[in-house]
């Protein structure tokens, strides 16, 4: 059973782009979660999502931050026209349901780097 | 809002000696879990250990452990007989416990745990 799986490990891009992060949870998951880590810094909520729905966006930014997780294939995050300050690991999590006794399982993170 | 805070940015140990990584948190809720993960350099999230704040008995795991002072809003992690593989960042955690409570983590800033051979 593979684990939650994040792709590209490595993204560069230049001011202005668009940065597409992806994470296709673990298998019968259903439930997938996005937190953003700066330099130095802990882990960021950003957004939690279930297939079709986005349930909590609290922590996304007001502009060119969006998440989806479509009925069929992996959550998308994407960051239209980036900026410097955007470059940061960004790390999607799933979970099985919704009881808080449920563990949640990390990928390994997409760095994104902002020329 | 919740927090939490780790008040070590950096800690470091003798290979086999014991080190505590300290945690507080800043919480209303009476209902809600603390977890302590640790991020090698390979930058995977690793979950160590979990406590669920209605229980009174600290959780263990194999090495670790935890102090858990509710009243205190205070989450140790004591690390016994320490090796080279336990070289990492450690985060502290807190979730909101309870239906309709948010499944989201809130980390600490984290310590970076050096292991001296």
């Amino acid at each position: 059973n593979a684990g939650v799986m994040q792709n590209p490990r490595h993204l560069v891009r230049r001011r202005g782009q668009e940065a597409r992060l992806r994470c296709s949870p673990m298998k019968g998951h259903s439930h997938v979660y996005w937190y953003r880590q700066l330099p130095e810094e802990g882990l960021k909520f950003m957004v939690y999502l279930q297939k079709e729905n986005i349930i909590d966006e609290s922590g996304m930014p007001k502009e060119r931050f969006s998440a989806e997780f479509p009925k069929e294939g992996p959550s998308i995050l994407r960051i239209q026209q980036v900026v410097r300050g955007d470059s940061a690991a960004y790390f999607c999590a799933s979970s099985p349901a919704v009881a808080t006794n449920e563990k949640l399982f990390f990928g390994s993170g997409t760095q994104l780097s902002v020329l | 809002a919740q927090t939490v805070t780790q008040s070590q940015p950096e800690m470091s140990v003798q290979e086999a000696e014991t080190v505590t990584l300290s945690c507080t948190y800043d919480t209303s809720e009476s209902d809600y879990y603390l977890f302590w993960y640790k991020q090698p350099p390979s930058r995977q999230m690793i979950l160590v250990i979990r406590q669920e704040a209605y229980k009174q008995q600290n959780a263990t795991e194999n090495r670790f452990s935890v102090n858990f002072q509710k009243a205190a809003k205070s989450f140790s992690l004591k690390i016994s007989d320490s090796q080279l593989g336990d070289a990492a960042m450690y985060f502290c955690a807190y979730r909101s416990g309870g239906r309709g409570g948010s499944e989201k983590l809130v980390f600490g800033k984290g310590t970076k745990l050096t292991v001296n051979p």
